[in-house]
């Protein structure tokens, strides 16, 4: 099955730092990538979708100015938490979408622990 | 209505029986349907894709899918300790995302 990589598996930092994530996909082109966070015992949360070379589209109720999307090819996305706080604590779990009627394949997640 | 609606459990099956997982959807032109399966604290992993109407087996899954019910299934034979997890239902109607259920949280007990 196709495989997503998604680095570093666990953050902890100080408040205020701001939190690089990447994913990757090593075995085929994805057309569009999402960004999802998951609260303990909570559903999956989308937060948005990119394609490349283009802006990402963000859900209601997500800043689009804390959470930064940058697809810089069809094999790699990366989201930036700017100047986290404890609040932001999540586990961040991307994942890409070839085209049609084909699954979206999920990286492993980064577990995110502000102080 | 939601969009995907999954009882949320726990579902709690002994050893060796059969778990029965259900989802209904709303959205008429779904086509496509996965199950995913998501241990605590991991991502989601895909276990089963169907397309058509009727059931699709893969091992001890299947999958049951029934559109003009707009309802789709997982059965999980001969359930294990290691089956338990949360699965989530997508159904994909087109477009570039898919919808997710909230999940069906099952326990296999020994």
């Amino acid at each position: 099955g196709a495989v997503v990589s998604q680095h570093p598996s666990w953050v902890i930092c100080k408040s205020g730092t701001s939190v690089k994530i990447e994913c990757r996909s090593l075995d085929f082109q994805a057309t569009t990538m999402f960004w999802y966070r998951q609260f303990p015992k909570q559903s999956l949360m989308l937060m948005a979708t990119s394609n490349e070379g283009s802006k990402a589209t963000y859900e209601q109720g997500v800043e689009k100015d804390k959470f930064l999307i940058n697809h810089a090819s069809l094999t790699l996305s990366t989201l930036t938490v700017t100047s986290a706080h404890p609040e932001d604590s999540s586990f961040y779990i991307c994942s890409m979408w070839r085209q049609g009627n084909q699954p979206q394949h999920f990286g492993d997640g980064t577990r995110l622990s502000i102080l | 209505q939601k969009e995907v609606e999954q009882n949320s459990g726990p579902l709690s099956v002994p050893e060796g029986a059969i778990a029965s997982l259900n989802c209904t959807y709303s959205d008429r032109v779904s086509q496509s349907f996965f199950w995913y399966r998501q241990y605590s604290g991991k991502s989601p992993e895909l276990i089963m894709s169907i397309y058509s109407n009727g059931d699709k087996e893969d091992g001890r899954f299947t999958a049951q899918l029934n559109k003009a019910s707009q309802y789709v299934s997982l059965l999980i034979r001969d359930s294990q300790p290691s089956d338990s997890a949360t699965y989530l239902c997508a159904p994909w109607g087109g477009g570039n995302k898919l919808t997710f259920g909230t999940g069906t949280q099952l326990k296999v007990e020994l």
